[in-house]
């Protein structure tokens, strides 16, 4: 069974720091991978996602993830916070054949002044 | 914007009442689910509807039910809620591409006394 495990269950950073948000997961297939973002009483948002191709992929917002097949990770990287980045974030797996999306535990992210 | 809204935000209620949890999406999406969310496990599959009148278990489907009698509209049932079904509760919906990424209600905090 696939399942995705995030290293660090919160990460305290100054602002204007660099951050790495760790996931690696397990499957014998191939997969699709999330990161998702979930700011305080909201839901979740999609932050970015690997497919297929360029196995670097970055969001609007400053923040990239690469996915490394021979480690089984799809770490989430800024090269400089801001207050606004708190927030807890999710990485997530799912095979490309099937419906459902496995979650990690979630890294509370804490950006201070 | 795929707008999905769940129709309570917070709900308290007591053990062994029937409860209904409510999700609307506005998007023509065919694939609808539930989660529930808990500190340090993430989000968790519960059921999910790829259908109208389809439902499939996901991975912690005990102690709920589903109904999915229009495209638009998921409703997750708790049959005699029970304490340890306290949590937050969210909804998604995506599209058929097995590749789609999910979009998340806001989410349902549900506290069983």
């Amino acid at each position: 069974a696939q399942s995705v495990t995030q290293l660090d269950s919160q990460v305290p950073v100054f602002e204007e720091a660099p951050v790495e948000l760790r996931c690696n997961y397990s499957s014998s297939v191939s997969v699709y991978l999330f990161w998702y973002v979930q700011y305080p009483n909201q839901g979740l948002q999609l932050l970015l996602k690997y497919l297929s191709g360029s196995t670097l992929v970055e969001s609007i917002n400053g923040f990239e993830a690469e996915f490394n097949k021979s480690q089984t990770s799809f770490h989430l990287r800024k090269p400089s916070v801001h207050i606004s980045d708190t927030a807890e974030y999710f990485c997530a797996v799912k095979d490309t054949g099937g419906f459902k999306t496995i979650f990690g535990a979630g890294t509370r992210l804490f950006v201070k002044a | 914007d795929v707008k999905v809204t769940q129709s309570s935000r917070y709900l308290v209620k007591r053990t062994g009442e029937k409860v209904f949890l409510e999700c609307v999406q506005d998007m023509d999406h065919e694939n609808m689910f539930w989660y529930r969310q808990d500190p340090g496990l993430g989000l968790r599959l519960i059921y999910f509807s790829y259908d109208v009148k389809m439902k499939e278990k996901g991975d912690i489907p005990e102690g709920y039910s589903v109904s999915r009698e229009k495209k638009e509209r998921f409703s997750l049932i708790l049959e005699s809620a029970s304490t340890n079904q306290t949590s937050m509760y969210l909804c998604a919906s995506s599209p058929r591409g097995v590749y789609s990424p999910l979009h998340f209600g806001n989410g349902t905090r549900l506290t069983v006394t």
